[in-house]
């Protein structure tokens, strides 16, 4: 069980906007603990997507987005293409057992 | 632009100790904004973050509570270059390994870049 929790999968047509949710607790997200959210394709290493839960580092379309409010986080890719089908992660900083770095689950993106 | 390069070896015997190494290019090990992390992955654990190395003046190591007393990260400044041992090793430490630098933030760090990956397996 993954201290943050994030549905498995979403899936979208082409062109279209999903959505995707982190939930934490107070020891998490709601005690006001930035989000990250990272992109893992097939075979690959979880890459940065978005820091400081809304920044996009640089070469990162500005397509992808984040927000945060209380203790949930979204991160929202619009115009959806073919290689954004990927496994996507969210991350923060959990203090009831410090030092903990924490992830969320996954969620498998399905571009149909 | 910072590059992480993993090394180390992908079969590993239960009660035995797994070595890995991660090579630094583009930044250093001793950098005081930049923390150095190994993560791991598997089905059933997913991501987790097993712990980390940095220098601030002096050097200092974090571990995550479900590794701490069999784990070690250390640096190598003349190779640029940081390292995890994890002894005792058994079944459920089988996973894809990956080294990663901390980037320092507003309220927590974040991890960019990360390395190639290595999938150790526990195995007689």
């Amino acid at each position: 069980q993954s201290v943050l929790t994030q549905p498995p999968s979403v899936s979208g047509a082409p062109g279209q906007r999903v959505t995707m949710s982190c939930t934490g607790s107070s020891s998490n997200i709601g005690a006001g603990y930035d989000v990250h959210w990272y992109q893992q394709l097939p075979g690959t290493a979880p890459k940065l997507l978005i820091y400081g839960n809304y920044i996009r580092p640089s070469g990162v379309p500005d397509r992808f987005s984040g927000s945060k409010s209380g203790t949930s986080a979204s991160l929202a890719i619009t115009g959806l293409q073919a290689e954004d089908e990927a496994d996507y992660y969210c991350q923060s900083y959990d203090n009831s057992l410090s030092p903990n770095w924490v992830f969320g689950g996954g969620t498998k993106l399905t571009v149909l | 632009q910072v590059q992480l390069l993993q090394s180390g070896p992908g079969l590993v015997k239960p009660s035995q100790t797994l070595s890995l190494t991660c090579g630094i290019s583009g930044d250093s090990v001793s950098s005081n904004r930049a923390a150095w992390n190994w993560i791991r992955q598997s089905p059933s654990r997913g991501l987790e973050w097993l712990g980390r190395t940095y220098y601030r003046s002096k050097w200092y190591n974090d571990y995550a509570v479900s590794v701490k007393g069999r784990i070690t990260i250390n640096p190598d400044t003349s190779k640029n270059q940081f390292s995890l041992h994890l002894n005792s090793v058994t079944l459920e430490d089988t996973a894809v390994y990956y080294c990663a630098r901390g980037v320092v933030g507003a309220t927590t760090n974040w991890f960019d870049p990360w390395g190639q990956g290595t999938l150790v397996t526990v195995s007689s």
